[in-house]
């Protein structure tokens, strides 16, 4: 009953590199999330997709890509880390309808990136 | 557009003591509303959910909240707080009527417990 896993759970990388953050769920949820949080600042959504092959900008997408290959996998992209990229990443997944549990987030445990 | 205000960044109570946090959000429907808790390096966890049944709302570890719709609230509540409360609440309002998989996130409530 794994849910949303994340990797790696903590990163360093030094200015101008590249990385990929892993998300995975195993509930077949057709909704993925990626949110950063910064202290003080809340949640805020970087990008979503509503199913495989369909993603779209949240509110904070600069500095970022994502695809949706698979129901199951949602990888973030950064591709020329900034300082301004210092911060925790959350995935999370949702499935849409009216039954119980249906449209609430489920989050992973979060990744710490830390850019330098 | 929907929105979320979490009044206070900080709460302070002694253990046993009654918990209020909170949350005023903005939408131009009936909304779902969330209350989501972070304990320190850990994920975000629900708390409770509201979707216009039942104003109040009952959720895991003691923690209720009401709906009041006049008031644009969805404060959280719980009787007497625990040492294990101490952690960060987020208040979250759902997307659209044609899309409620999108959701908003309040800037957080850090509850501190002391002994």
């Amino acid at each position: 009953n794994a849910g949303v896993t994340q990797t790696p759970k903590f990163r360093i990388l030094k200015i101008g590199q590249s990385m990929t953050l892993q998300c995975t769920q195993d509930m077949n949820h057709n909704y993925m999330y990626w949110y950063r949080q910064d202290p003080g600042m809340g949640l805020k959504l970087i990008y979503y997709s509503v199913g495989a092959g369909i993603t779209d900008k949240g509110e904070v997408p600069n500095g970022y890509n994502v695809s949706r290959s698979t129901t199951e996998d949602f990888p973030l992209r950064l591709e020329l880390a900034a300082p301004s990229q210092t911060s925790v990443y959350f995935c999370a997944s949702s499935y849409s309808g009216v039954v119980s549990g249906a449209n609430v987030l489920t989050f992973g445990a979060g990744s710490r990136l830390t850019v330098l | 557009a929907q929105s979320v205000t979490q009044l206070d960044s900080h709460v302070s109570v002694s253990e046993g003591t009654p918990v209020l946090l909170r949350c005023n959000y903005s939408s131009s429907y009936s909304p779902s509303l969330f209350w989501y808790v972070q304990h320190p390096n850990k994920g975000l966890q629900l708390l409770l959910k509201y979707t216009s049944a039942a104003t109040l709302v009952k959720g895991i570890n003691g923690f209720e909240a009401e709906f009041k719709k006049s008031e644009t609230s969805f404060h959280l509540t719980k009787p007497s707080a625990h040492m294990s409360d101490a952690a960060e609440y987020f208040c979250v309002v759902s997307g659209s009527y044609d899309n409620f998989n999108k959701f908003y996130f309040g800037s957080g409530t850090k509850l501190n417990v002391k002994p």
